[in-house]
Parts: C-alpha cells; structure tokens; sequence
C-alpha cells in the first residue's frame, strides 16, 4: 500500500463546477499536511496548508480527517486556470522530516 | 532570482556514464531535499540535508546514488553507472527550518536521459 494515495483522475470538468479531490495517507502519526500544485513540465508549488480544523483560500477548502485519515481538497467556480496536478503531501511524522508526495490527480477544466 | 536553482536543465547521457547535477537552495534555507519524478508520479524522495549533515536516505536510493552538501549551501547528487530506469527529473527542494509545517521550495528540476 502506498503511503500517500490519490485517485489520478483526469477530472473533466466545466468552467464554474466545483470539484473535490480525495487523499488517504497511512501513518497516524503524520503531522502536518498540504496540496501542492504542479503544471505540465513544471515543479510543484505549495497551493496551501491543511490544517485539522479545516482551512479555506479564496475559491479552496481543505479539510482534515485524522480519525479516517484523509484529507480533501475543494475547489469552487472552476477557472480554465485550475487545470493542474493537484499533489496530496504529508509529512509522515517523527524522525521522517522529508515530504511524502502522492502521485497527484489530474483536473482539466473545459470551456 | 532568490528561488532554487539547479543545473543543468537537461542532460542526456549514455548507459554506463556518470553524471553529476548540482543545487543551489534558497540562501537562508538549511533544509535541503532530492527528488526524483517520473511521468504519472508524484516526486519519490531520495535524500534530506540539514546544513552539511545528511540525515535521510530512501530504500530508493540506491549505491550508485551519492549526494553532498559539503558546506551548507549548494548539494550535488552524482549517479554513476547510469541504467536506462535512471531517466527522470530529478528535483531538489529547500525550506527553512521551522518545524514539520513549512513550505519546501522546488527548483526547475533536471531532466535525466540516458539512452
């Protein structure tokens, strides 16, 4: 099992849709998380923190669940834009002190 | 430009050839990471410093992979004995040390062919 899964999509979605994006991680003793952002042939760039109390960005929501452990991403009015691979990272915890990446799930907003 | 900065952009080398990519971190970070991404992946994590000292290794990495900080501030990573499964970008990362909740800045990455 990996330890940080992601369904990899592509998400095809219209202009203006909401969209949400799932990630299970395996190690209860992660501590902290995010979503990065990363565009064809581009590095991966934070897009924001996830925090347990759940946390909102403009047009995003991410939320934590540590008793299920997942966390979720939410996208609202969908922008030609947001067409990207959206990365699920968890530092999995004590004495791991590098990021865990998933393997990313692809969204393309359409016309 | 403040951000990471890693190079070469691109190298193709033959199976067999070292090759050796160099990262410049961002000037106040002493975390400094190496990861490596191929198509339909996230980034796999190869190895961590802080400062000089290289405290995390990957199973992934294997003995033809040896990286250096030797000072601090910029790393090199070297492969040797190169494999065609070697092919893919290899990114080096850097963050400030503030806890497990903080930022890792990625560079532009370096495109590994070998053919």
């Amino acid at each position: 099992r990996k330890e940080v899964e992601q369904d990899p999509g592509p998400f095809n979605v219209p202009e203006g849709a909401t969209v949400a994006f799932n990630c299970t991680y395996s190690n209860s003793a992660s501590q902290s998380f995010f979503w990065y952002r990363q565009d064809c042939r581009k590095e991966p760039k934070l897009l924001m923190s996830v925090y347990s109390s759940g946390n909102e960005d403009g047009r995003f929501t991410a939320q934590l669940n540590r008793a299920s452990q997942y966390i979720s991403l939410l996208i609202r009015d969908s922008k030609l834009s947001d067409s990207a691979t959206y990365l699920c990272v968890v530092n999995m915890g004590p004495g791991r002190r590098a990021l865990t990446f998933g393997s990313g799930t692809r969204l393309q907003v359409q016309p | 430009d403040t951000g990471v900065s890693q190079d070469p952009r691109h190298k193709i080398t033959k199976r067999g050839q070292n090759v050796t990519f160099r990262c410049d971190p961002i000037s106040e970070h002493n975390r400094l990471y190496w990861y490596r991404q191929t198509l339909g992946q996230g980034p796999e994590f190869l190895t961590y410093f802080q400062n000089e000292a290289q405290l995390e290794k990957s199973r992934l990495l294997s003995d033809r992979f040896s990286a250096e900080r030797p000072k601090g501030s910029f790393s090199t990573l070297e492969i040797q004995r190169t494999e065609q499964g070697d092919s893919a970008m290899y990114l080096c990362a850097s963050s400030a040390h503030r806890g497990a909740d903080t930022e890792a800045f990625f560079g532009q990455g370096t495109r590994l062919t070998v053919v």
